[in-house]
């Protein structure tokens, strides 16, 4: 069965430290990936993408993603975390072995970042 | 700058009545979604749609209806509310040309079902 899971519900750093967001599927294709932010009360902002042409996909503000086959796994990472990211991570999943364009999403962490 | 709007950004209705949430993009994009965010859920599929005249079910679909007789809007129906209808919709769309099916998210609209 194709699924999405977010290992962490909440995750908590101090500021300047790196972040660490992991994500596994399961899926018999290589999907679509993505990874989005919601801050508080707003709406679902793209942060990065991967469309198969390069496994480490480099993001807005900083976040990068590492897709690994073997693994099944698209991990966000940040070297430095700031404050202004406190927000809620979905990871997102088009799964190409439907005819469908609708994605998938994980149950979301909570990156919290302590001053 | 092209985008996509949703509104009322905040909704509260009785059980038992109808209401439109409507959901309207610049962008031109043949795709539309509406998902529902509820708390530990991520967000659910509840309909899509490919292009005008096009309309599909998602997961979650059952108690809402869409239609689209254009392209730039998806207006979705609770067809009598309920109390379980209570959450946060967000519409998104996406373009036909893009294999990577990005979707592109409206602000939100929260429902609150008394």
């Amino acid at each position: 069965a194709q699924s999405v899971t977010q290992l962490d519900s909440h995750v908590s750093v101090s500021e300047g430290t790196p972040v660490l967001l992991r994500c596994n599927y399961s899926s018999s294709y290589s999907p679509s990936l993505f990874w989005y932010v919601q801050h508080p009360n707003k709406g679902l902002q793209l942060l990065l993408k991967y469309t198969s042409a390069a496994t480490l996909v480099k993001g807005i503000n900083g976040f990068e993603a590492e897709f690994k086959k073997s693994e099944t796994s698209f991990h966000l990472t940040k070297p430095s975390a700031h404050m202004s990211d406190a927000a809620e991570y979905f990871c997102v999943v088009r799964f190409r072995d439907t005819g469908r364009r609708a994605l998938t999403f994980g149950s979301g962490t909570r990156l919290q970042v302590q001053p | 700058d092209a985008e996509i709007t949703q509104s009322p950004r905040h909704k509260i209705t009785e059980t038992g009545r109808q209401v439109t949430l409507a959901c309207h993009q610049t962008w031109n994009h043949n795709n539309m979604f509406w998902y529902r965010q509820d708390l530990g859920h991520g967000l659910r599929l509840i309909h899509y749609s490919y292009g005008v005249q096009d309309t599909n079910k998602g997961e979650v679909s059952d108690g809402y209806s869409v239609s689209r007789s254009n392209t730039e809007d998806l207006p979705l129906t609770l067809e009598s509310a309920a109390s379980s209808q209570t959450s946060v919709y967000f519409c998104a769309s996406s373009s036909s040309g893009d294999s990577t099916d990005t979707q592109y998210f409206g602000p939100g609209t929260r429902l609150t079902v008394l």
